[in-house]
């Protein structure tokens, strides 16, 4: 399968408690995307990489959250001390990203629902 | 700051008719704006792409257009299956936006027998 993958799938956890996810964007794409979907809405842009560079934070993503991309390759997505307002579908998504370039589609994962006791 | 309507937020049509979905934006200074498909729970497949410059895209029996200059997209969908049935969000990419999406909140689709 040559898409992006998401693990895990589904995630319970009690409040407190921390988690992080994994995400393995489509192999030759430089850019790498996290979003936070909740029940009815679309999906809230959270932070992106190019590369191993994080260059842009929404600010929805507050002090417990942190996202790695090491050796811009698959990227880890980690929420300490979890609250119940947390739970949600992270997804991830990655696209091609070159200055100049008109073809930047991005590519969806299919996300990990988090579900905070 | 970036603004995304989808009207209706649910349709229910029968089998075989052609539909309409809307799109509206606040801020015409897109990149591009695209079309995705959700399943309940699962993860957004894209549909069409259009870039700023273009004014439509097809594939297959799905057609988008988009003005940039009134702010709207619509995603027209000819004779609908039930297959078809899902929510779609609309999304675009701001100029100078960092290439991140703004979705709009979807509309749920359903294509009945």
């Amino acid at each position: 399968d040559t898409g992006v993958s998401q693990n895990p799938r589904h995630k319970i956890t009690k409040r407190g408690q921390n988690v992080t996810f994994r995400c393995d964007p489509i192999s030759e794409h430089n850019r790498l995307y996290w979003y936070r979907q909740t029940l009815g809405q679309g999906p809230e842009f959270l932070t992106y990489f190019q590369n191993e560079a994080q260059l842009e934070k929404s600010r929805l993503l507050s002090d417990r959250f942190s996202a790695e991309r090491p050796k811009g390759s698959f990227s880890t997505l980690e929420i300490q001390r979890t609250e119940q307002g947390d739970s949600a579908m992270y997804l991830c998504a990655s696209s091609l990203g070159f200055l100049g370039t008109a073809y930047n589609e991005q590519f969806f994962g299919p996300g990990t629902r988090l579900t905070v006791l | 700051k970036q603004e995304v309507t989808q009207i209706p937020a649910a349709l229910s049509v029968p089998e075989g008719e052609n539909l309409v979905l809307n799109c509206s934006f606040t801020d015409s200074a897109i990149y591009n704006l695209q079309w995705f498909r959700q399943d309940p729970g699962k993860g957004l497949t894209s549909l069409l792409l259009i870039q700023s410059s273009q004014r439509e895209q097809t594939s297959g029996r799905l057609n988008a257009s988009l003005d940039k200059s009134s702010g709207r997209s619509t995603l027209y969908i000819a004779a609908s299956q039930p297959g078809d049935s899902a929510t779609y969000l609309c999304a675009v990419v701001l100029t100078g936006g960092g290439n991140k999406l703004t979705f709009g909140t979807g509309t749920q689709l359903k294509v009945e027998l």
